[in-house]
């Protein structure tokens, strides 16, 4: 079954301490990318990757870091947590866009709160 | 930004009656695509329609996409209680201009029983 996996779903956490959430996708896709979901405020990207070894920031990178050592992966970081990342956070995969009728696949999320 | 705008932020209809929400956005695009969400979790895909198309259905499901208004709607008939959930627009934009999705900030339906 296609899908794009992550974990942990839910995850409380205190300020600063380093937290990794994971994505995993099995449909071969070059394209991942992180959003983190506001109330008012949709979808916003945090970063993206086109493939291996290449991650580019989205709108809102600060305080988070990415890596893409295999297709499959693409973990959120960060590094020190604060309160003003408490969110639902969304890991998505697809072909490259713009490149055909390509459609993203999300994972369930990942309700994070950093108190 | 190119981040679409959903219009109305929030609708509430009796089942059975048609849902219909609209999207913006403001660069040229090589499709648009809805999706839904139910609360809390993640995005799925519903449909996808090129810019060199004008109309799209997929069951209950019509859309409608205006490239010279730079705007789309998605209209859902004969509504159900299941329907209840955000749609979100996607935009994606042609590889030489960005290979991105952007999202619009949701309509959030409810479908009362």
């Amino acid at each position: 079954e296609a899908q794009v996996t992550q974990n942990p779903r839910y995850l409380i956490t205190v300020t600063g301490k380093k937290l990794t959430v994971t994505c995993s996708q099995n449909m071969n896709h070059e394209y991942m990318s992180w959003y983190r979901q506001d109330p008012g405020l949709g979808l916003r990207q945090i970063y993206y990757s086109m493939n291996v070894e290449v991650t580019d920031k989205g709108d809102v990178p600060e305080g988070y870091k990415v890596s893409r050592k295999e297709k499959r992966n693409f973990p959120l970081i960060l590094e020190s947590p604060s309160p003003n990342q408490t969110s639902l956070y969304f890991c998505a995969s697809s072909s490259v866009p713009g490149l055909g009728n390509t459609e993203a696949f999300f994972g369930q999320g990942t309700r994070l709160t950093v108190v | 930004s190119q981040q679409g705008e959903e219009d109305p932020q929030a609708l509430s209809i009796q089942e059975g009656e048609n849902a219909t929400m609209n999207c913006s956005y403001k660069t040229s695009i090589n499709n648009l695509q809805w999706y839904r969400q139910n609360s809390g979790r993640g995005l799925v895909h519903l449909i996808l329609i090129r810019s060199n198309e004008r109309e799209k259905h997929s069951g209950r499901l019509r859309v409608t996409l205006d490239t010279s208004k730079k705007s789309s709607s998605l209209l859902i008939t004969a509504s159900r209680a299941a329907d209840t959930a955000s749609y979100f627009c996607a935009t994606v934009l042609g590889k030489n201009t960005g290979n991105q999705f952007y999202f619009g900030t949701g309509t959030s339906l409810t479908v009362i029983p």
